[in-house]
């Protein structure tokens, strides 16, 4: 898993409550993703960054937030936990544009109760 | 629906035959690519066909492209037991300024000993 690292790894959590992940590299890549994996869902991307403090969008963005000050940490930040967000949340980066070549991190698998 | 749909969805196979999934899409494409995931770990990128390219190998892995009908296989020669695994097709497309990046839902290959 090419220097990315993902902290927890698993996580139990109460809806409503805040819950930060990390995504810690060090490979020095420009790109950095999150996304959450989910049976009939396939891999659907949250947030990406294309370089410090540079973030934007993916097609489930609603209810996370991001924020990178660091080339190396990524940090994705569900602001109140809900049930739907239960899942396995994936970093990953990526030193070419255009959305490809990725490496991933081991997973975050996240539940809320 | 999804941009990129793998079939089979599962498929079974003995040491040393060959496996072919295929994957298709929508759209008209930037580029292809194809991933794999063990189970319980992150993604790990195989290989990546351009929409100007038609065939593409590595390893024991030859991957294909048919723009007209906008279709790839994916073929694994003399497998393994350790290429037990899922994999993934992701497609990468222009959607006004921005590129997106869609996932299939995969297929899952397991390998006999």
């Amino acid at each position: 898993d090419a220097g990315i690292t993902q902290s927890p790894r698993h996580k139990v959590t109460e809806t409503g409550t805040p819950v930060t992940l990390r995504c810690h590299q060090t490979e020095n890549h420009r790109y950095m993703y999150w996304y959450r994996q989910d049976p009939g869902h396939g891999l659907r991307l949250i947030h990406y960054s294309y370089g410090v403090k540079d973030t934007d969008k993916g097609e489930v963005s609603d209810g996370y937030s991001v924020s990178r000050s660091k080339t190396e940490d990524f940090l994705l930040t569900l602001e109140s936990a809900t049930s739907s967000q239960t899942s396995v949340y994936f970093c990953a980066i990526s030193d070419t544009g255009g959305l490809i070549e990725q490496y991933f991190g081991p997973g975050t698998r996240l539940t809320v109760t | 629906s999804q941009q990129g749909e793998e079939d089979p969805q599962a498929l079974s196979i003995q040491e040393g035959e060959n496996a072919t999934m295929n994957c298709s899409y929508k759209t008209s494409i930037n580029n292809l690519q194809w991933y794999r995931q063990n189970s319980g770990r992150g993604l790990v990128h195989l290989i990546l066909i351009r929409s100007n390219e038609r065939e593409k190998h590595s390893g024991r892995l030859r991957v294909t492209l048919d723009t007209s009908k906008k279709s790839s296989s994916l073929l694994i020669t003399a497998s393994r037991a350790a290429d037990t695994a899922s994999y993934f097709c992701a497609t990468v497309y222009n959607a006004g300024n921005n590129r997106k990046l869609i996932w299939g839902l995969g297929t899952s290959l397991a390998v006999n000993p």
